[in-house]
């Protein structure tokens, strides 16, 4: 069965630091998203991508915050300077359909910074 | 703004019997309605989704009831298994690109 992968599974970095989370969606969807879920807290939107265009992004992602799709397979995420309430799982989703289709979320990497 | 609440927060059912998880929405927008399972370590993995055009979805021992005058909707695990342990989140969508889940239930089933 398709599925979502995202690498790295855990990411430990220093605040002010760039990270990049990668994410390859499945080989047939055309949309993608990440969104974050803080310990214990509910599961966020962050950004929603198509066409390599940014198609909507929540307050969260604000300038510090960017999204690629550099080829044909892997989508990615990047936090320029990296804040302490940056840690968190991130999760990359894919779609075959929007707006309104099923999203097939990844494992999760999970952020931690120090 | 939390569009989307969910309860309980936690629940424990006994093997075999049936676990009910609670919605309600705020926005009349939302017009796509799915339920994610959670396992930890794990992203959510998608389970059953409804769209309000019906009151009932069923999928195995999974069954989403949906009432569209209270903006509510459920998730009912019949004949509960130890292996449906995890952390359920409802989640709303209105024509739009963005899932906004609630807060999420932890379901422990004892065996």
């Amino acid at each position: 069965e398709p599925e979502v992968t995202q690498t790295p599974s855990h990411q430990v970095t220093q605040m002010g630091q760039e990270v990049i989370l990668r994410c390859v969606p499945i080989s047939n969807h055309l949309y993608f998203y990440w969104y974050r879920q803080i310990l214990g807290q509910k599961v966020e939107f962050l950004v929603s991508f198509y066409n390599n265009e940014i198609s909507e992004k929540s307050e969260i992602f604000d300038d510090q915050f960017s999204v690629e799709r550099p080829d044909g397979s892997n989508f990615t995420l990047k936090i320029r300077s990296t804040k302490l309430e940056d840690s968190a799982m991130y999760f990359c989703a894919s779609s075959e359909v929007a707006p309104g289709g099923e999203q097939y979320f990844g494992p999760g990497t999970r952020l931690t910074v120090t | 703004q939390q569009q989307v609440k969910q309860s309980p927060q936690s629940l424990i059912v006994q093997k075999g019997g049936i676990s009910i998880i609670n919605c309600a929405y705020e926005n009349t927008a939302f017009d796509y309605f799915p339920w994610y399972q959670q396992f930890p370590g794990k992203g959510p993995a998608l389970l059953i989704a409804i769209r309000p055009d019906v009151s009932e979805k069923k999928e195995g021992r999974f069954t989403i009831s949906f009432n569209k005058s209270a903006k509510q909707f459920s998730l009912h695990i019949m004949d509960s298994q130890p292996g449906d342990s995890a952390t359920y989140f409802c989640a709303a969508s209105m024509n739009d690109y963005k899932l906004s889940f609630g807060a999420g239930t932890t379901v422990t089933v004892r065996a």
